[in-house]
């Protein structure tokens, strides 16, 4: 899983301003996903893409959005619609007939 | 869709004694179940998973079992040390057309020197 990449770490924003968290990946996986981590509720999916140029709306995506217009890269944005973003989000790419998943490293995000 | 139930939230351990966490999933088409260890502020890190096609797999001192009929499966871990505390999360691959892995709310794992 050391070929997922998540940036940056730690990110702040205030309240009403957009932000967009990077994830890279040079496993050639064609799935990739974004999750959320509250503290008790584990991972809940806000976005999944199988294939580029296509990504589907996963359990909470009220409040992002998401592009993938390269195989490698999958960003999300947290849009100020998105009423308690402060969390630490996930980024994940899938491979294999069983869909096994590895991690990037995470971002914290926390909003002012 | 899938639904996934994990117990205990919390458990802790004398070192050396074993640990057990147990998972259960709604969808009995689904066919591979993930484990992950999550060590505070990092990455979950696959550990083992099993598939629906084989009843246990077995990994050093991490075993996992699965029980299709009941559909239930199991984490087993012996010999515990201090740095197998640590959250860990089960899974399940529902069926269907897209792959979604449906994530357990987590068990946080205390093993005490």
């Amino acid at each position: 899983d050391g070929g997922i990449t998540q940036s940056p770490k730690y990110l702040f924003r205030k309240e009403g301003q957009n932000v967009t968290l990077s994830c890279e990946q040079n496993l050639n996986h064609d799935a990739m996903y974004w999750y959320r981590q509250d503290p008790g509720q584990g991972l809940r999916l806000i976005y999944y893409s199988q294939i580029v140029n296509d990504f589907q709306k996963g359990d909470i995506a009220e409040g992002y959005s998401v592009s993938r217009e390269k195989k490698e890269s999958f960003p999300l944005t947290v849009t100020s619609a998105q009423k308690n973003p402060t969390a630490f989000y996930l980024c994940a790419s899938g491979t294999g007939a069983y869909n096994e998943q590895f991690f990037g490293p995470g971002t914290r995000l926390t909003v002012l | 869709g899938e639904n996934v139930e994990q117990h205990p939230s919390t458990l802790s351990v004398q070192e050396g004694d074993s640990a057990v966490i147990k998972c259960t999933y709604s969808d009995s088409a689904s066919n591979y179940f993930p484990w992950y260890k999550q060590e505070l502020g990092k990455r979950p890190q696959l550990i083992i998973d099993i598939r629906s096609n084989v009843g246990e797999k077995k990994d050093q001192r991490i075993a996992v079992t699965l029980n299709k009929t009941a559909k239930h499966f199991s984490l087993h871990i012996t010999e515990t040390q201090p740095e197998d505390s640590a959250v860990y999360f089960c899974a399940a691959r529902g069926s269907g057309g897209y792959q979604k892995v449906t994530f357990g709310i987590g068990t946080k794992l205390q093993v005490i020197p």
